[in-house]
């Protein structure tokens, strides 16, 4: 397996409070990725990364923001929780764009 | 940009059945074909990928998935079920230089 984890793998929060999920990769991929998954939609972009402070949107940013200030780590903030941000929380990871990519274990996240 | 549609968001057959799992996909240029699968409370997996060389894929477990590109499809095959093939399944699609596209997904389950 691909050594990817996240962290925390559960949160509950309220309303309007900061949250901030974190992925952490052992294989020195340039490529990190935020998906969410939420019941018939799949897995949806939020954030990618190609490299230390590189980053751009995807198909879901709005009301997320991302940093990589390290090749291993790369960080998605909810700057105010909302409950349509309840989800599931997948990082990825990927030596190129286009290839395959590895999942984390997920977090689940819960916006009372 | 390029989609995926999977056809049936859930699929129940019997345990030693042929599984059959549907994708089809948009792209205006060869693009790269996945299958994931995701057992409950884990990350996608990868299963195969097709990358612009044989047509037929032999992945793990027993699936195999053929690219037809006059019908756009990369459609997932087992030929005999086993329980342990209850998951959901998600196929994506991968153009250069753009973000890779999963479907909505494909839940199977296997009677027994």
């Amino acid at each position: 397996d691909a050594g990817i984890t996240q962290s925390p793998r559960h949160k509950v929060t309220e309303t309007g409070t900061p949250v901030t999920l974190r992925c952490h990769q052992t294989e020195n991929h340039r490529y990190m990725y935020w998906y969410r998954q939420d019941p018939g939609h799949g897995l949806r972009l939020i954030h990618y990364s190609y490299g230390v402070k590189d980053t751009d949107k995807g198909e879901v940013s709005d009301g997320y923001s991302v940093s990589r200030s390290k090749t291993e780590d790369f960080l998605l903030t909810l700057e105010s929780a909302t409950s349509s941000q309840t989800s599931v929380y997948f990082c990825a990871i990927s030596g190129t764009q286009q290839e395959t990519q590895y999942f984390g274990p997920g977090t689940r996240l819960l916006v009372l | 940009a390029q989609s995926v549609t999977q056809l049936g968001s859930h699929v129940s057959v019997s345990e030693g059945a042929l599984v059959l799992l549907r994708c089809n996909y948009s792209s205006s240029v060869p693009p790269y074909l996945f299958w994931y699968v995701q057992y409950p409370n884990q990350g996608l997996q990868l299963l195969l990928k097709y990358t612009s060389a044989a047509t037929l894929v032999k992945g793990i477990n027993g699936f195999e998935a053929e690219f037809k590109k006059s019908e756009t499809s990369f459609h997932l095959t087992k030929p005999s079920a086993h329980m342990s093939d209850a998951a959901e399944y998600f196929c994506a699609v991968s153009e250069a230089n753009n973000d890779m596209r999963f479907g909505a997904g494909t839940r199977l389950t296997v009677k027994p």
